[in-house]
């Protein structure tokens, strides 16, 4: 268990208005992620960080923001949600020992109307 | 850019018996990790078993092991004595710069 959580785990929102997902973690790791996940897709990496206010974009960024003003917060913003972001969240980290071995927290489901 | 493979959308065995999923990768990379991740019906992301590129030998981990085959670009993962607790989807991933890339997942159930 690497202590992340995750909020809301579970929205329901109108096109148009915005979203933000909460990741939070307890244990100081420096790295973290944003993914989504849709039917024949597996997972995607939308965007990342590797320390406060430090962040990049992955694969399928656009749409979303993110933020990270502390180590164990991640934030993940849709600014407009759209009905293609309705999509299963998840938050992962890196621990330190080995940046290359990721754990996830429990997903958000998030479905746009 | 890396992408990964499953080419087994489903697969259905009996409890007890030994079944492998496959996965395809491609990358112009010589050092990178390989991972399968199972996702049970609760929706959580579990690591199932890692393979480091640099290493020969196939990983394993009880009833788990892996067949790499890194000229070829493959690995599967072999579940031997499957159990009704198997049942899952799993994702075939590849890790490179701190970055993963997933496969599309191959759902996987075990029938009593």
């Amino acid at each position: 268990d690497a202590g992340i959580t995750q909020s809301p785990r579970h929205k329901v929102t109108e096109t148009g208005t915005p979203v933000t997902l909460r990741c939070h973690q307890t244990e100081n790791h420096r790295y973290m992620y944003w993914y989504r996940q849709d039917p024949g897709h597996g997972l995607r990496l939308i965007h990342y960080s590797y320390g406060v206010k430090d962040t990049d974009k992955g694969e399928v960024s656009d749409g979303y923001s993110v933020s990270r003003s502390k180590t164990e917060d991640f934030l993940l913003t849709l600014e407009s949600a759209t009905s293609s972001q309705t999509s299963v969240y998840f938050c992962a980290i890196s621990v330190a020992r080995d940046l290359y071995e990721q754990y996830f927290g429990p997903g958000t489901r998030l479905t746009v109307t | 850019a890396q992408t990964v493979t499953q080419s087994q959308p489903e697969m259905s065995v009996q409890e007890a018996e030994t079944v492998t999923l496959s996965c395809t990768y491609d990358t112009s990379e010589n050092n990178y990790y390989l991972f399968w991740y199972k996702q049970p019906p609760s929706r959580q992301m579990i690591l199932v078993i890692r393979q480091e590129a640099y290493k020969q030998q196939n990983a394993t981990e009880n009833r788990f092991s892996v067949n790499f085959q890194k000229a070829a670009k493959s690995f599967s993962l072999k579940i031997s004595d499957s159990q009704l607790g198997d049942t899952a989807m799993y994702f075939c991933a590849f890790a490179g710069a701190q970055k993963l890339v997933f496969g599309q997942g191959t759902r996987l159930t075990i029938n009593p």
